[in-house]
């Protein structure tokens, strides 16, 4: 069935090291995103793709790279330069034009450890 | 700067109440508005948006409203049912380019709790 899918659903990092971050969507859509959410704040984005092969920084890409080689696949790592990787990242698509509803994935939670 | 502010932060409610939440945006140029409801540990899932022309949506027992003029929307929850329990969210979204890429600026959410 379609749909956007992220995994892992949890994911421990050792402080220094860099993890990927999956996101897949089935749906055909052109523009996918990454946003962070923190307890008590909104989601920020941080990397969105509008098309295959180009990329454009959010409000808080430091510490974070993407790539777009597939339009299906959309994957985030966190480096070891982000300072304060915890959180839930939430991946979405959508159809990248004006009232095209955003779909999300079912989050990846992140801890350092 | 673009912001979205919702209240109340938090609202507990017995089950089978109708309950409202509260959106106040001041993101521009405007282009349309979303609530979305996401259940602890999970991804948010729209359940109406509405563009500048359009006063109320409704969805089941869902209902939303948008004054554009005062830049503020409201989702009406009626015949609460324990499955409503989840954190609601009002998403402004406005073109920035002119080649209609959008952007979505994003409300901390209202954590509602139904108790039965």
């Amino acid at each position: 069935d379609g749909g956007i899918t992220q995994s892992p659903k949890y994911l421990f990092r050792k402080e220094g090291q860099n993890v990927t971050l999956s996101c897949e969507q089935n749906l055909n859509h052109d523009a996918m995103y990454w946003y962070r959410q923190d307890p008590g704040q909104g989601l920020r984005l941080i990397y969105y793709s509008q098309i295959v092969n180009d990329f454009q920084k959010g409000d808080i890409a430091e510490g974070y790279s993407v790539s777009r080689e597939k339009k299906e696949s959309f994957p985030l790592t966190v480096t070891s330069a982000q300072k304060n990787p915890t959180a839930f990242y939430l991946c979405a698509s959508s159809i990248g034009r004006e009232n095209g509803e955003a779909f999300f994935g079912q989050g990846t939670r992140l801890t350092v450890v | 700067k673009n912001q979205v502010e919702q209240s109340p932060q938090s609202l507990i409610i017995l089950e089978g109440k109708n309950c409202t939440l509260q959106c106040n945006y001041t993101v521009s140029p405007f282009s349309n508005l979303r609530w979305y409801k996401q259940d602890t540990g999970r991804g948010p899932v729209s359940l109406t948006i509405m563009t500048f022309s359009e006063n109320t949506k409704s969805n089941g027992r869902y209902t939303a409203t948008l004054d554009a003029d005062t830049k503020q929307s409201s989702l009406h929850i009626t015949a609460s049912q324990l499955s409503d329990s989840a954190s609601y969210i009002c998403v402004v979204s406005s073109i920035w380019t002119n080649f209609g890429n959008e952007k979505l600026t994003f409300g901390t959410g209202t954590r509602l709790t139904i108790i039965p």
